[in-house]
This record gives structure tokens, C-alpha cells and sequence, in this order.
């Protein structure tokens, strides 16, 4: 078993609506926690770093941590077509340098 | 601007060849990384760096070597590429503070061997 599950999609949703990206994890001693978005051919951008349990807004986007679930979240509301690509979730121990990856979830808004 | 490049972004070239895959940034980041990534899979790390003269091997065996002499600059090496290789390749950095920095992307170097 992977430590960090994320489902890969493709998920495929109409412009405007409110989109939910998930990964899961087994290590309870991750406490850093980053969504990164990859276009095609490109380098993962990232847009949000959140530290622990709780919520982090910015702009569209909603970052979630459940700590207790092991489990966390990206929404994204009002989806625009330029938010069709690749979401990858990461995370990393407070004692340890390593980034541990998703594998990745395509997502797609159909204007 | 602060930014991390890599050059080339697209390379084919022949079994056999020596390449080097070029990584510079300009952010003032410590911590410097490789990644390999197939398609619809995720990153492995492959080398990291923390400084100058630093250079340590990730969790995924690679037959490229990486060094550091300057800070800016972490540039990885192929001496015999082989179709195996083929692959995207990203650089990435950090601040070094204690290892909790995000890490920042280039824009990947897409490798094809032939």
C-alpha cells in the first residue's frame, strides 16, 4: 500500500462548479501539507502549503486537513476551464526533508 | 524575478550519448532536488542537495550522478543514456529551514532515448 492515495481520475466537471480533490495517507507523523497543480509538460506549481490540521483559504481554493482521518482536501469553487490539469497533493514529516507524492489527479472543466 | 530553469526542455538523443540536463535558480534556496516522473505517476526522488558540495541519492536508484558548486546551480549527468532513461526530468529548491520549505518546480526537461 501506497503511504499517499489519491484517486487519478480523470474527473470531468462542468465550469462553475465546486470541485473536491482528496488524497489519503498512513503516516501519522506527516505534519506538512502542499496541493500542487501541473499543466501538461510543465513543472508542479505550487498553490497551498498548510501546516497541521485545519482549514486555508486563498482566493478560490480551500485547503483541509483532517489529521485525525488522515485525510485531506482541495476545493476549488467557481471552476474555470483554466483550472483543467493535474492536482498533486504532497506531504512531509517535521523531521524529515522528503517530500512524500500522490500520484496525481487529472481534472477537466467543460466550459 | 526569482524563478528555477532547466535546460533543455526537450532532448532526443541516441543510446549511448553522455548528456547533461542543466538546473539554475535564482530564488537564493539552499536546498536543491531532482525528480523523475512518468506520465500519470508521481514524482521520485532521485538526487538532493542542501548546499555546496552536498550531494545525497534519493529513494529511486538512478544510474545519473549531480554537483553542486555553486549554490545556483545543480546540474545532472547521464554518462551512457540508455531508452530506459526516457523520462521527464524536474529540478526543484528550497529554503533550507529545517526541512520545511516548500518546494518550487522548473519547467522540466523531457527526455527521449532512442
Amino acid at each position: 500500500q501506497k503511504e499517499v492515495e489519491q484517486d487519478p481520475g480523470p474527473l470531468s466537471v462542468p465550469e462553475g462548479a465546486i470541485v473536491s480533490l482528496n488524497c489519503t495517507y498512513s503516516n501519522s507523523a506527516f505534519q506538512y501539507f502542499m496541493w500542487y497543480r501541473q499543466y501538461s509538460r510543465k513543472g508542479p506549481e505550487l498553490l497551498m502549503y498548510t501546516y497541521s490540521s485545519g482549514n486555508k483559504e486563498d482566493g478560490r481554493f480551500t485547503a483541509q486537513v483532517d489529521k485525525s482521518s488522515k485525510y485531506i482536501s482541495l476545493f476549488i469553487r467557481d471552476s474555470q476551464p483554466s483550472d483543467s490539469a493535474t492536482y498533486l497533493c504532497a506531504m512531509s514529516e517535521d523531521s524529515n526533508y522528503q517530500l512524500i507524492w500522490g500520484a496525481g489527479t487529472k481534472l477537466i472543466i467543460k466550459p | 524575478e526569482a524563478d528555477i530553469y532547466q535546460t533543455p526542455r526537450y532532448l532526443v538523443i541516441g543510446t549511448g550519448k553522455k548528456i547533461t540536463l542543466e538546473c539554475s535558480q535564482t530564488m537564493g534556496h539552499d536546498k536543491m532536488y531532482w525528480y523523475q516522473q512518468d506520465p500519470g505517476m508521481e514524482l521520485h526522488l532521485i538526487h538532493y542537495s542542501y548546499g555546496v558540495n552536498s550531494t545525497e541519492k534519493g529513494d529511486l536508484s538512478s544510474e545519473s550522478t549531480v554537483s553542486r558548486i555553486r549554490t545556483e546551480h545543480f546540474p545532472l549527468t547521464l554518462e551512457s543514456a540508455r531508452p530506459s532513461h526516457t523520462s521527464q526530468y524536474l529540478c526543484a529548491s528550497s529554503e533550507y529551514k529545517g526541512n520545511r520549505g516548500p518546494q518550487y518546480f522548473g519547467p522540466g526537461t523531457r527526455l527521449t532515448v532512442l
